[in-house]
């Protein structure tokens, strides 16, 4: 398998622009995560998935993150607004049966300028 | 709420001085807890799994003891290619909470 697949790897844009970043799990996996990841906050959870459904969004910022699952193989992070503020690294990660064993993905860069 | 705290911030070392790192945590419930190594511009990459206290898991170079309050990360003899942030996570037991709450991690730098 080629593990979790994320894109962009980097994505420069400008405050108020819209951004969406993809994932794809890993075969067979039945949970999906986003976590962010910054110098002052660490790996912070953003909103997880499980068979396609969101269990968990307490970690969504506000109202300007939106994250689905439309299918077992793919998912998608949606900023709109962006601000400067939401630069950040972004991982997904997979698991299966809930274990803590998590496969994450190499991050989604986003700057906002 | 499940809090992991993870000390020091940052460790140097020689090539061959071991030493060792420290998670300590609180959850509601733990069903596991878990390390994981992450390299500069990578995701994290999964190490262990420790479900109770007193349990053990080794893997090369690397020990990983808990207890009821904390864990330890060992590191006999490390080389530079043990360089790397160190993260420690928890699980906590309710079937609704299946996230890892991770720590801040720990830098090391080995030094030939």
């Amino acid at each position: 398998d080629a593990g979790v697949i994320q894109s962009p790897r980097h994505e420069v844009t400008e405050m108020g622009q819209e951004v969406t970043l993809r994932c794809k799990p890993i075969s067979g996996h039945d949970y999906l995560f986003w976590y962010r990841q910054t110098m002052m906050r660490g790996l912070e959870l953003l909103i997880y998935f499980n068979n396609n459904v969101p269990i968990d969004d307490s970690g969504m910022p506000e109202d300007r993150f939106s994250a689905k699952m439309p299918n077992a193989s793919f998912s998608t992070l949606k900023i709109q607004p962006s601000e400067p503020r939401d630069s950040a690294v972004y991982f997904c990660a997979s698991s299966s049966l809930g274990a803590g064993e998590l496969f994450f993905g190499e991050g989604s860069r986003l700057t906002v300028l | 709420e499940d809090q992991v705290t993870q000390s020091p911030e940052a460790l140097r070392l020689q090539e061959g001085e071991s030493s060792s790192l420290n998670c300590s945590y609180t959850v509601s419930g733990l069903r596991g807890l878990f390390w994981y190594r992450q390299d500069p511009g990578k995701g994290p990459e999964f190490l262990f799994t420790l479900y109770s206290a007193g349990e053990e898991k080794e893997k090369e170079r690397l020990k990983a003891t808990l207890t009821k309050k904390e864990s330890f990360l060992h590191i006999t003899a490390p080389k530079p290619e043990d360089s790397a942030t160190y993260l420690c996570a928890v699980q906590a037991q309710d079937t609704g909470r299946r996230a890892l709450t991770f720590g801040s991690g720990t830098r090391l730098q080995v030094q030939p």
